[in-house]
This record gives C-alpha cells, structure tokens and sequence, in this order.
C-alpha cells in the first residue's frame, strides 16, 4: 500500500535560518504529493502540491519538487520567519485518486 | 463564516458513552472525510463518503460509524466510547478532483 515517511521533529530553528523538512514515500503508479501545514488550534490547510515528476510546488516562500528517482518530496524555505512555527504534513494521493495518505507530521519551531 | 464546520470542539466524556461529532460544510463539495490524528501518526483515515449514497471506511473504522445526513452533512458515532479513542478528530471535504481537501477546525474528544 501507499505510505509516507517523514522526519521526526520537533526542527527548532532560529529565524531567518533555512529550514528543510525531509519527506519519502512509497507507491504504486504515479502519485500527486502534497505538503498540507496546521497552524496551532486550526485544521490542515494545504501549502503547495505536485502532481508529476520533476514539477516543483512552491507557495509563500516555501518549495518542493517532486523527485520519482529518489521517492522524495522535501519541502524548503531559505528564510523562516516566527510565524512559519507549525506542523507540517507530506501526504500523497494514489493513482486511484480517491483519497490521501499522510506522513506523521513534522512540528516546526521558530525562535526570534 | 468557516467553509467547514465541526461540532463539538472539545468534548470529555466516559468510557461506554455513545458520542456524536458533526460536520457541516458550505463548500458545496461532493466528497466529505472523517481523520484522527494522534501525536506522531499523523492523520488516518476512519471514513469517507463521495456523495449522500456512498459512505466507505477507511484504514481505522473499527468501533466508528458514520452517517452522510445531506450533501453538506457528515456525522461521525462512537457507539461504545474506550479510552483509545482519545484523539483530535477532524472532517474534511473535497471537490470530484480530490486534488485539495479542506479541513475543519478539528474536535478534541477525551475518554476518560
């Protein structure tokens, strides 16, 4: 079956630092690959997307390209801010399309 | 007003308790998901329906059941409330794409 791995955190990080967050995955076929963020006390909402290999999802700073030789999907920001402070989901959606898989969330700290 | 609604936000309540958890929509989406998330799984996937007729389960629907009410309605049971089911529960709905999902504000329900 489709599965997600993501690295462990909690990632403490310093503003302004650079930020990278490690995703993999397994599947069959060719799958669309999502970083989904959470907010504290809010629901996921979804930060970037690919849909095939070699494209690269980007949004507010944040950028990932989707790699099929490597299985990754690893998401980057050159500049974290205090507000970047989250937990961040790899989650991928099968060829059947018909719903996602989630990795287990990496939380975020950014310190002033 | 939010697209996704869900009902209760929190909720405390004891082992063999029947409980109800709502959600409601205004996105005018077909497609309506049941997650929990606990620390470290990320989000796994209880069930999911793809309009009023369909109702599917999902990798964890053992001790839940679900009831689509209406297109923008999608209600989530615990017949017999356990102390495992302690978790952030939330609903999420799509369009026939499923390529975004978007989620509510989540339920903290605690079995005590």
């Amino acid at each position: 079956g489709n599965s997600v791995t993501q690295m462990e955190g909690p990632v403490t990080l310093s503003e302004e630092a650079f930020l990278t967050i490690n995703c993999t995955y397994t599947a069959t076929g060719y799958p669309s690959l999502f970083w989904y963020v959470q907010y504290p006390g809010e629901g996921l909402q979804l930060l970037l997307k690919a849909t095939k290999a070699d494209d690269k999802g980007s949004n507010k700073g944040f950028e990932a390209t989707y790699r099929k030789e490597t299985t990754s999907f690893h998401l980057e920001k050159g500049s974290v801010q205090v507000s970047d402070s989250a937990v961040y989901f790899c989650a991928l959606r099968g060829a059947a399309g018909n719903k996602l898989t989630f990795g287990g969330g990496t939380r975020v700290l950014v310190k002033p | 007003d939010a697209d996704v609604t869900q009902t209760p936000r929190n909720r405390i309540t004891k082992t063999g308790k029947r409980i109800m958890l709502e959600c409601s929509q205004t996105k005018g989406h077909d497609r309506m998901y049941w997650y929990r998330q606990d620390p470290g799984l990320g989000l796994r996937l209880i069930y999911y329906s793809f309009d009023v007729k369909d109702i599917n389960k999902g990798e964890i629907s053992d001790g839940y059941s679900v009831s689509r009410q209406a297109q923008a309605k999608f209600s989530l049971s615990l017949e017999s409330a356990i102390p495992n089911q302690t978790a952030l529960y939330f609903c999420a709905t799509s369009d026939s794409d499923g390529s975004e999902q978007f989620f509510g504000p989540g339920t903290r329900l605690t079995v005590l």
